[in-house]
């Protein structure tokens, strides 16, 4: 079964521009969470959608936002990047059943804002 | 006080010993504990869960679970250099909207030949 995927898998911006990322989670998952990792902060998440519904979100701006498709491909969209914004954004997905919550890892996009 | 608390290391271990790594955590209501390894430059690996009280074994590996202290460490027996990776503590959170799972700072390890 193939792994999960994430597109680009760099990315270089400037400060006020836009991105989005994109995440194809394990064929059968249908849960998929998006985490910012920089070396200062380590691993922090930014949201969770299940059935193309948002079910937690984390303590970012408002500038962080995401979506799911019916397909439960989802991307993540970052508005006016700043310089903090440079990290390693990781996607992850769940099959959710139940009890369990094992979630598994794509490669990740890294973006660098300058 | 963080959430999920890990000895940041370095911690250096001989290749064949035992390495032991250790996590704390906050939420006492947490039901779900996770180990990932994340070597230099690439994506978390999930290697155990863990649910209930007690111990889990995994080939080399054995998860430890401790509710009642809020503890939970991994075993890695017979160390091989290819140990040698930052293993971050993962634990799911319990009650509306702390449905997430929440990371620790990670333990760097690194196996000696």
């Amino acid at each position: 079964k193939a792994g999960v995927t994430q597109t680009p898998r760099y990315l270089i911006k400037t400060r006020g521009q836009q991105v989005t990322l994109s995440c194809s989670p394990i064929s059968g998952h249908r849960s998929v969470s998006w985490y910012q990792q920089t070396p200062g902060q380590g691993l922090q998440f930014l949201f969770e959608y299940f059935s193309e519904t948002q079910r937690n979100k984390g303590n970012f701006p408002g500038r962080f936002s995401g979506r799911q498709f019916s397909n439960s491909r989802s991307e993540m969209n970052v508005s006016t990047l700043e310089l903090g914004d440079s990290a390693l954004y990781l996607c992850a997905s769940s099959f959710l059943t139940s009890g369990t919550y094992e979630q598994y890892f794509g490669p990740g996009t890294r973006l660098t804002v300058t | 006080q963080k959430e999920v608390e890990q000895n940041s290391g370095p911690l250096s271990v001989p290749e064949g010993a035992i390495a032991s790594l250790n996590c704390t955590y906050s939420d006492r209501g947490s039901q779900s504990f996770f180990w990932y390894r994340q070597y230099s430059g690439k994506s978390p690996e999930l290697i155990m869960s863990i649910y209930s009280n007690g111990d889990k074994e995994d080939g080399r590996f054995t998860a430890q679970l401790n509710k009642a202290s809020q503890y939970v460490s991994l075993l890695i027996r017979d160390s091989q250099p290819s140990d040698s990776a930052t293993y971050l503590c993962a634990v799911k959170g319990f009650g509306k909207g702390a449905q997430k799972l929440v990371f620790g700072q990670g333990t760097r390890l690194t196996i000696n030949p």
